[in-house]
């Protein structure tokens, strides 16, 4: 089965910095790669699909980058509210397997 | 409005079984495949199974870890998916949230448009 890592676990930085979390597969998965935000009592929400699909309603300073087996989730200028643990998730094939997350801190 | 609402869950024995509903609306259920992920308490998500559409065969899948012990299932006609877990064990221990599977335009489909706020199952003694 493909296995996802992501790097770093964790990340403080101030706001306003610009932020990546950067996710890698075991195997060429193509764009089939989503980006997912969970807030602290919250669902998990849905950023991106197909590697670089913004989601409706998802703030621009958010974006995906890459193909294959590297991908890239950007936060262009971080923002309090941006606090959470970030998950990448290959699909289109079973199993669905997630990364195990990146936390995002302020410093 | 897409709406989904999970049931079922609660504090059940170690070794028993429990089966958790999902009832959807807002969207042509039929439509779309049906995913069940879980998060145990101070872990990340993990993904338990889901069930495709009948368009694409109908077959379920399922992640290693609960692979014949957990059935994900779905009703049409009512709009509901369920996840049958048996033999439970505490490490099944979590949050469980129902989930849509979206799609692109090229009819791949898998990532995770709408979830619901998930129900909570509790194995101990």
């Amino acid at each position: 089965d493909i296995q996802m890592t992501q790097s770093p676990a964790s990340l403080s930085a101030s706001v306003g910095d610009r932020v990546s979390i950067t996710c890698r597969a075991s195997q060429d998965i193509s764009i089939y790669l989503a980006w997912y935000q969970h807030k602290l009592g919250q669902v998990p929400k849905l950023l991106i699909a197909g590697a670089s699909t913004l989601q409706s309603g998802v703030p621009s300073r958010f974006s995906g980058s890459g193909s294959g087996t590297d991908f890239t989730l950007t936060i262009s200028s971080l923002q309090p509210e941006d606090v959470a643990t970030y998950y990448c998730q290959r699909y289109s094939n079973a199993p669905r397997v997630f990364g195990p997350g990146t936390k995002v801190d302020i410093k | 409005e897409v709406q989904l609402v999970e049931s079922g869950g609660g504090l059940v024995q170690p070794g028993r079984s429990v089966r958790l509903s999902c009832t959807a609306s807002g969207f042509t259920f039929v439509d779309y495949a049906m995913t069940w992920v879980r998060q145990a308490p101070g872990k990340g998500l993990e993904w338990v199974g889901f069930i495709r559409r009948k368009a694409n065969g109908g077959a379920p899948g399922y992640a290693p870890s609960v692979r014949g012990r957990f059935t994900v299932s779905r009703d049409d006609f009512s709009n509901k998916a369920y996840l049958q877990m048996d033999n439970l064990k505490t490490e099944d221990t979590a949050m469980y949230y129902c989930i849509r599977e979206g799609s692109h335009t090229n009819g791949e489909y898998g990532f995770f448009d709408y979830w619901g706020q998930g129900t909570l199952v509790t194995v101990s003694s």
